[in-house]
């Protein structure tokens, strides 16, 4: 059965302590891995898409990087409001849903 | 690019009646759209997937005949949650997916709709 798993529920950081979130999935083969940031009462933001093992992509203090079995989002230096609740979701080859993982709560204290 | 909004942002309505929300992709025409249900501190579950001119199909265990959906057009999805019960106050979020080749698997979602039911 397809899963896609995060870890850990929630992650509690002092501002400038990074760190990384972890998404493990199990898919026959993976089309594509994105990751969302949803904030309290909102829909998720797009943040990256991933399609092979050994991608990388950035955006500000954020990196996400891909292997065959996981997807790690490495936050460097947080700041408070980086405090969020971080998606992984996985779309299978072939397949046209998208399972998402339970998320990570992030918060970021100053 | 790449704005989806949804209408109503919040809703408060009495047991029995129905209520519709209506999601837009504005600056995209979405080949797919989705429908999605979050609970506090869960996850997105999926409830349904519509393309444009064609009927929605549902995840198992969601009742087609009470969440009624309407892609009538590349930019305008509708979800009718009809004969409401407390049990179906929940955030309904949706998404759209834009057509084209494989860099096009992203969804971008709405704000969410807040839906109370008394």
């Amino acid at each position: 059965e397809d899963q896609v798993t995060q870890s850990p529920e929630a992650l509690r950081l002092q501002e400038g302590e990074s760190s990384s979130l972890n998404c493990s999935y199990t898919v026959s083969g993976l089309r594509g891995l994105f990751w969302y940031r949803q904030d309290p009462g909102k829909g998720p933001e797009f943040l990256f898409t991933l399609y092979s093992a050994g991608e990388e992509k950035e955006k500000e203090r954020l990196k996400a990087t891909l292997t065959k079995k996981e997807s790690f989002l490495h936050i460097t230096a947080p700041k408070p409001e980086d405090s969020a609740t971080y998606l992984c979701a996985v779309e299978e080859t072939g397949g046209f849903k998208t399972i998402f993982g339970a998320g990570t709560r992030l918060f970021v204290k100053a | 690019g790449a704005v989806v909004s949804q209408h109503p942002s919040w809703v408060i309505c009495k047991s029995g009646t129905s209520v519709k929300i209506e999601c837009r992709s504005l600056d995209f025409q979405a080949t797919t759209m989705f429908w999605y249900r979050q609970f506090p501190k869960q996850s997105l579950m999926l409830m349904a997937t519509s393309n444009e001119g064609s009927k929605a199909t549902y995840e198992q265990g969601v009742e087609k005949d009470k969440f009624l959906i309407n892609h009538a057009s590349l930019t305008l999805s509708t979800l009718t949650v009809t004969s409401a019960h407390p049990e179906d106050s929940s955030f309904y979020i949706c998404s759209a997916r834009r057509g084209g080749g494989v860099q096009s698997n992203e969804q971008f979602f709405g704000p969410g709709t807040r839906l109370t039911v008394l």
